[in-house]
């Protein structure tokens, strides 16, 4: 399976802008990037996934580079309640399992 | 709508009992899948299923049996506990997937084993 190589951890003050990177020089053509987050004493919870273009939904954006390298999350306005452990996933289309590496712990500074 | 849901959530073994732990999902989801996270790691595949009556295994499957009689349920059964099976186990499930999206795995909140 391609990997991901995440920092260990990030700070970022509230209700400004958080950019997670992720890189997976490794990936290949079928792969598609997921984003989960793990909050405190819970299960993960998916944020976003994409596989070629910039993607948004209500909770973030996923910017993919144009040579899927890499990719990075974006939280456009951090809350105290975003200070969990984010994790960058590969994924194969079909019939896959999604393998955790230790992923990014976000500090959200009040 | 409950989702995933995993019993019991929390249990504490002697070395050598036998347990399993149970992961009910009522979203009608193919897949299934069972990990465990120990502190300060990430989480593990220990086996997963593609459907009814399918099972296979993960990344660190010893010591653990698992089953899928039916589609709504997957059992993790520890046959014979031993003290680095303590950990946080979590059940997963997600919809088939194909060449579009809904590639999303729902969790449970976390069954937490301690075995002394």
């Amino acid at each position: 399976d391609a990997k991901t190589t995440q920092p260990n951890s990030m700070e970022s003050n509230e209700e400004e802008p958080v950019h997670l990177p992720c890189n997976h020089s490794t990936i290949s053509g079928t792969d598609y990037i997921h984003w989960y987050r793990q909050l405190p004493s819970q299960g993960p919870e998916y944020v976003i996934h994409g596989l070629t273009s910039n993607v948004n939904n209500r909770m973030a954006s996923l910017a993919i580079a144009e040579d899927r390298k890499s990719s990075t999350l974006i939280l456009h306005r951090a809350t105290l309640r975003d200070a969990a452990v984010y994790y960058c996933i590969l994924r194969t289309g079909a019939n896959s399992k999604l393998t955790f590496g230790k992923g990014i712990t976000l500090s959200v500074r009040p | 709508n409950a989702g995933v849901t995993q019993t019991p959530k929390f249990r504490v073994l002697k070395t050598g009992q036998s347990m399993t732990l149970l992961c009910a999902q009522d979203m009608n989801h193919e897949y299934m899948y069972w990990y465990r996270q120990d502190p300060g790691m990430g989480l593990r595949l220990i086996h997963y299923s593609v459907g009814e009556g399918t099972t296979a295994k993960g990344e660190v499957p010893d010591g653990y049996n698992v089953s899928r009689l039916k589609k709504q349920n997957f059992l993790l059964g520890l046959e014979s506990a031993a003290p680095s099976q303590t950990s946080v186990y979590f059940c997963a499930s997600s919809q088939a997937t194909g060449i579009t999206t809904r590639q999303e795995l729902f969790f449970g909140e976390g069954s937490r084993l301690t075995v002394l």
